[in-house]
């Protein structure tokens, strides 16, 4: 059973360029989530969706956005990059998004420098 | 929303165990617990939910208190394999799928 695939695995663009991550999540899950990680924050909410639909927002500015795809793949996009948004982007997928708690089954990240 | 977690970071030595504490200031619905070791991705330990019930590894034990709104994850007879940072993340409802993790706490096994 593949994992969760994330791509591109590193990448580097200046500021005021745009990007976007792509997460494609195991087979059958339909949930995904997207974590920011930087060193002393740990992971930060940034959205999850499910069956295309946003279910779920962090705290994170408009420039911060994301889809999901009928096949469950998801896509987040960051436009108008800062120094700041340097970090590791981490994809989650799991099962469902009903009753009970769902165990995340990470992907091993995009990490973007910004410079 | 973001749980503290406690200690930031601890070093053992093989076979001395640790507990690592997990506190939210909100009502939780469950705790789940992770490990990442360096340059990997997060994967996944156990959660325990409100009511009790509790899923996860055969090898690390841990607590939640409802009241409290207090976890810990017990490790014991540390191995060389323990070591990596360890997040808890809290759900506040059921479903939710929007863990809010704490900021980690680093842990070191030293032969």
């Amino acid at each position: 059973k593949a994992g969760v695939t994330q791509t591109p695995r590193y990448l580097i663009k200046t500021r005021g360029q745009q990007v976007t991550l792509s997460c494609s999540p195991i087979s059958g899950h339909r949930s995904v989530s997207w974590y920011q990680q930087t060193p002393g924050q740990g992971l930060q909410f940034l959205f999850e969706y499910f069956s295309e639909t946003q279910r779920n927002k962090g705290n994170f500015p408009g420039r911060f956005s994301g889809r999901q795809f009928s096949n469950s793949r998801s896509e987040m996009n960051v436009s108008t990059l800062e120094l700041g948004d340097s970090a590791l982007y981490l994809c989650a997928s799991s099962f469902t998004q009903g009753a009970g708690a769902n165990v995340l089954t990470f992907g091993a990240g995009s990490r973007l420098t910004v410079l | 929303q973001q749980p503290v977690q406690s200690p930031q970071a601890v070093i053992l030595r093989e076979g001395e165990d640790a507990v690592i504490n997990c506190s939210s200031s909100k009502a939780l619905y469950s705790v789940h617990w992770y490990r990442q070791k360096h340059g990997e991705a997060p994967i996944f330990l156990m959660i325990l939910l409100k009511g009790g019930e509790q899923k996860g590894h055969d090898k690390i034990s841990a607590s939640f208190n409802e009241k409290k709104q207090q976890s810990s994850l017990y490790l014991t007879a540390s191995q060389l394999s323990y070591s990596g940072t360890y997040f808890c993340g809290t759900e506040i409802r059921t479903g939710a799928n929007n863990l809010f993790f704490g900021t980690g706490t680093r842990l070191t096994v030293i032969p």
